[in-house]
């Protein structure tokens, strides 16, 4: 049972336009959600998260949005540069409970063209 | 650089055979939590432990086992080995339970 489900594998954008990575997720217990950015042969790295309790939460250039009552969440990256080309995983908890593991998604492999 | 330390980077071994990974948490970090990254596969969730305790257990193989120690490093141990295990194995850390978690580079397993 996939609790955190990205459904597009890969995304390609142009240098200098936003890119949109969707993920939804169906555990209502829920309430911490991360976004991580993997390239090859290195760990992933924390980007942004956002709580349960806001809507969106922004970091330069990247933004989370989160919509509960529809179960997703998006990163957009604006503008998107080369550098950025990547796995990208959502990634979700439940920060009540003694262990907050994550549970992750399995991953959007972003291209970003110059 | 995540301030989280594992080795080695690249295991090869044999079936049957027993590994140990190491992993060193961020500065301060009091939990550990190791993950597998296998082939088709997302990262899935193995173990967690707090300040030397045990947490909370995810897909972890019977044949896995896991410690954290006074020092808080951490070792993820793999026994009877099997093809089906040769994964990436990455340690992250966090401050507090529920805070964002800190990966390390990870463990290449190859089981021949």
């Amino acid at each position: 049972d996939q609790q955190v489900k990205q459904n597009s594998p890969s995304l390609s954008v142009q240098e200098g336009r936003i890119s949109i990575l969707n993920c939804d997720y169906t555990n209502s217990m829920f309430d911490y959600f991360l976004w991580y950015k993997k390239y090859p042969a290195e760990g992933p790295t924390f980007l942004i998260s956002i709580s349960s309790i806001k809507d969106k939460n922004e970091d330069g250039r990247f933004t989370v949005f989160l919509n509960k009552s529809a179960k997703h969440l998006s990163l957009h990256i604006v503008p998107s540069q080369p550098g950025d080309s990547a796995v990208y995983f959502c990634a979700a908890s439940a920060r009540g409970g003694a262990n907050s593991k994550l549970t992750f998604g399995k991953g959007i492999t972003l291209s970003v063209r110059p | 650089d995540s301030g989280v330390t594992q080795t080695p980077k690249h295991l090869i071994t044999a079936t049957g055979q027993r590994v140990t990974l190491r992993c060193s948490p961020r500065s301060g970090d009091l939990s550990v939590y190791w993950y597998q990254q296998s082939l088709d596969q997302g990262l899935q969730f193995l173990i967690h432990y707090y300040n030397g305790e045990e947490r909370a257990k995810g897909n972890i193989l019977e044949r896995f086992s896991a410690q954290q120690f006074p020092d808080l490093h951490s070792e993820l141990n793999l026994s009877s080995l099997e093809l089906g295990d040769s994964a990436l194995y990455f340690c992250a850390s966090s401050v507090l339970t529920g805070s964002e978690q800190y990966f390390g580079p990870g463990t290449r397993l190859t089981v021949t």
